[in-house]
C-alpha cells in the first residue's frame, strides 16, 4: 500500500544545474507535504513543506511545487551543490487531529557531481 | 538550533530481551512520535503521543511495545521481548503542534537483535 511514491531511486546531476525530485501520492486526505533530506547515520532533516492551499513554496535554493489534481509534488534545487548529495524523502499527512502520522516515500538518492 | 537527541546510537540485544530506547524531544514541542526504518525499506510510523497518552498507533505497535514520558524531558520506547525482525533504525520525532507543522527527527538508534 504505497500511499506516497518516489519512483526514481536515484538521480545524478551536475553541480550548478537544477535537481528535480518527484513524488506522487494517492490519499486524498493528505493536505500537508514535506521534504526531508537524510545523510548516512543521521536522521531525516526537515527541508521544506507545503500546505494543500498553496501550489508553491520557496526557501532559498529549494522550491516545492504541488499539483493537487495530479496528486504530484516536486522539489527543485537550484543551483545544486555537492553538499546536497543525500537521500531525499517525500512525506505527507493530513486529516483532522493534532498529530497525524507522516507517510514516507522510499526516497531518492541524489548525487551532485562536481 | 534545538534538536531531538536519541540514546544510545547503537543497541545490540539478545532476542527475547527487553530494550529501552530513549529520546529527548525539543523542549517546547508537545507531540512526540516513534518511527522505524528496516534496512532497505521505508520509514514507518509506530506511535504518536500527546498529553501523556498515545494518540495513534500503527499495526506494528503491538503489545510488545510501550511508550512513556517518565519526566518532563524524556520520551522512551520499550520493546518487551525483542524479536529478530525488530532489528531496525528507530527514530524519535517531535513537533510543536500536530497539524501542518514539521516533525523534527533525531539521528536514530540502530537496534540489532541477535
Amino acid at each position: 500500500d504505497q500511499q506516497v511514491k518516489q519512483n526514481s531511486p536515484s538521480l545524478s546531476v551536475q553541480e550548478g544545474r537544477i535537481s528535480i525530485l518527484n513524488c506522487d501520492y494517492t490519499n486524498s486526505m493528505f493536505d500537508y507535504f514535506l521534504w526531508y533530506k537524510k545523510y548516512p547515520a543521521e536522521g531525516p532533516t526537515f527541508l521544506i513543506s507545503i500546505s494543500s492551499i498553496k501550489d508553491k513554496n520557496e526557501d532559498g535554493r529549494f522550491t516545492v511545487f504541488l499539483n493537487k489534481s495530479a496528486k504530484h509534488l516536486s522539489l527543485h534545487i537550484v543551483p545544486s551543490q555537492p553538499g546536497d548529495s543525500a537521500v531525499y524523502f517525500c512525506a505527507a499527512n493530513g486529516g483532522y487531529g493534532g498529530n497525524t502520522p507522516l507517510v514516507f516515500g522510499k526516497g531518492t538518492r541524489l548525487s551532485v557531481i562536481a | 538550533e534545538p534538536e531531538v537527541t536519541q540514546t544510545p546510537s547503537h543497541q545490540v540485544t539478545q532476542m527475547g530481551q527487553e530494550v529501552i530506547l530513549r529520546c529527548v524531544p525539543i523542549s517546547n514541542h508537545l507531540y512526540f512520535y516513534w518511527y522505524r526504518q528496516i534496512l532497505g525499506q521505508k520509514v514507518e510510523f509506530l506511535v504518536s503521543f500527546y498529553n501523556n497518552e498515545i494518540s495513534e498507533k500503527s499495526e506494528i505497535f503491538d503489545d510488545q511495545f510501550s511508550v512513556e514520558r517518565p519526566d518532563g524531558s524524556n520520551f522512551t520506547l520499550k520493546i518487551r521481548s525483542t524479536k529478530l525482525e525488530d532489528s531496525a533504525m528507530y527514530f524519535c520525532a517531535s513537533s510543536v503542534q500536530g497539524a501542518r507543522q514539521p516533525q523534527h527527527f533525531g539521528d536514530g538508534t540502530r537496534l540489532s537483535i541477535l
